[in-house]
């Protein structure tokens, strides 16, 4: 069974700081893997989707990287800000079905 | 931009009630999917939808669930009798492609079902 961990749970960083957030995931039989982010109390919003074959994907000051044979992508978000602030989902696609596994999250904090 | 879209917000319910919960997905989108999250628990899938029957389904997704498409822009999920443990943010999804693509998934805000 897929089990996907992230690391840390949570991260405080003043503005400006850039953020490193971890994710692992035990079966590196996957798909793809998707970045989000959830802000308290609301739906999840899609960052970026890398696929198996890419090492990484990049939209603005977002950055994911993916090494699928150690199962470690990494969300890396440039010079932050408060609207930042948020927790970052990430979620692999196993290669034979629909469903995501999900970690646990990292909740952001970018003090002004 | 397209979205995914949930009704009601937040729904209340008492314990051994049916609810039903309502999501509208993007328009062009041919797969859909509920998932949940029980509060400070991870996100977990339940089912997912295809051609008006199931692809797929969790343990979670026992005999009391059910998902219908009972038009052509409504996605619905019902909780034929509903416990304590019900009590969670509910999600749908879509996605556009079929098994294969990298399409991502794309979710709603949810539905927030506290059950008493």
């Amino acid at each position: 069974k897929q089990e996907v961990t992230q690391i840390p749970a949570a991260l405080s960083v003043p503005e400006g700081e850039n953020l490193v957030l971890n994710c692992s995931f035990t079966d590196s039989a996957i798909y793809n893997l998707q970045w989000f982010r959830q802000d308290p109390g609301k739906g999840l919003t899609s960052l970026l989707l890398i696929q198996s074959s890419q090492r990484e994907q990049t939209s603005g000051r977002l950055n994911a990287s993916l090494d699928k044979s150690s199962g470690r992508s990494t969300l890396y978000i440039a010079a932050s800000q408060p609207g930042d602030s948020a927790t970052y989902l990430c979620a692999v696609r196993p290669s034979n079905d629909y469903k995501l596994s999900f970690g646990a999250g990292t909740t952001v904090t970018v003090r002004a | 931009e397209p979205e995914v879209t949930q009704t009601p917000s937040h729904q209340v319910t008492q314990m051994g009630q049916e609810v039903i919960l309502r999501c509208v997905p993007i328009s062009n989108h041919l797969y859909f999917y509920w998932y949940r999250q029980i509060l400070g628990q991870k996100v977990e899938f339940l089912v997912s939808f295809y051609n008006n029957e199931i692809s797929e389904k969790s343990e979670i997704f026992d005999d009391q669930f059910s998902v219908e498409r009972p038009d052509g822009s409504n996605f619905t999920l019902k909780i034929r009798s509903t416990k304590l443990e019900d009590s969670a943010m509910y999600f749908c999804a879509s996605s556009t492609t079929f098994v294969g693509s990298n399409s991502p998934l794309h979710f709603g805000n949810g539905t927030r079902l506290t059950v008493t």
